[in-house]
């Protein structure tokens, strides 16, 4: 079955800090996504990427920056987090509609 | 863009009892549905998923109806037990080459013994 592991599941930090959160895959998939989830709104789509170097730009990338360094590995990057940023965030990865999620990272910015 | 709605926020029913989740989309162009759960504390499973050329799929109590006319795709459960109790998201996309999904905002499901 598909992997998608997230770290760190929990974080903690301050208004202004910087975060970064990984995801790995393990499925051979080309397409990796970023989502953050809050209450009423579902899942939103922040950054996506079709493969090692690319990076496409969601429907709610503002003050959010997202690298992916191979095929496995998709990065979110929170250079000044806000307290707005706080949320909890899944990684997905699929080869076409069928997307997997990571276990999620919750997020608190204090 | 594309709008999901999807009803009821809320959905409590009785053990062997059916549940119905409906979401309504707007984008004719729309040709990839699914559904996902969400138990708690957990990432999104994917349920089912079809093809715009089907209208209907069964699997293991598991129900999806697609009526393209009204943009309206279902999930009915037959015969919830308390283990289905989670919250169920639909999600959609246009296959424009992204494969972006449009997700519902979910439904929190509960099953009484």
């Amino acid at each position: 079955e598909a992997a998608v592991t997230q770290s760190p599941r929990n974080k903690v930090t301050v208004t202004g800090g910087n975060v970064t959160l990984s995801c790995r895959q393990t499925n051979s998939h080309n397409y990796m996504y970023w989502y953050r989830q809050d209450t009423g709104h579902g899942l939103r789509l922040i950054h996506y990427s079709y493969g090692a170097g690319n990076l496409q730009i969601g429907d709610v990338p503002d003050g959010y920056k997202a690298t992916r360094t191979t095929q496995e590995d998709f990065f979110l990057l929170l250079e000044l987090a806000s307290p707005s940023q706080t949320s909890l965030y899944f990684c997905a990865s699929s080869e076409w509609g069928e997307q997997y999620f990571g276990p999620g990272t919750r997020l608190t910015v204090l | 863009g594309e709008q999901v709605e999807q009803r009821p926020p809320h959905l409590s029913v009785r053990e062997g009892d059916s549940a119905i989740i409906i979401c309504t989309y707007t984008d004719s162009a729309t040709a990839y549905f699914s559904w996902y759960k969400q138990e708690a504390g957990a990432g999104l499973q994917l349920l089912m998923s079809v093809l715009s050329n089907v209208d209907r799929k069964e699997e293991q109590g598991l129900t999806v109806l697609l009526n393209k006319k009204d943009k309206r795709l279902s999930l009915n459960l037959t015969a919830a037990h308390p283990g289905d109790s989670a919250v169920y998201f639909c999600a959609v996309s246009a296959s424009s080459g992204s494969w972006q999904l449009i997700f519902g905002s979910g439904t929190q499901l509960t099953v009484m013994p």
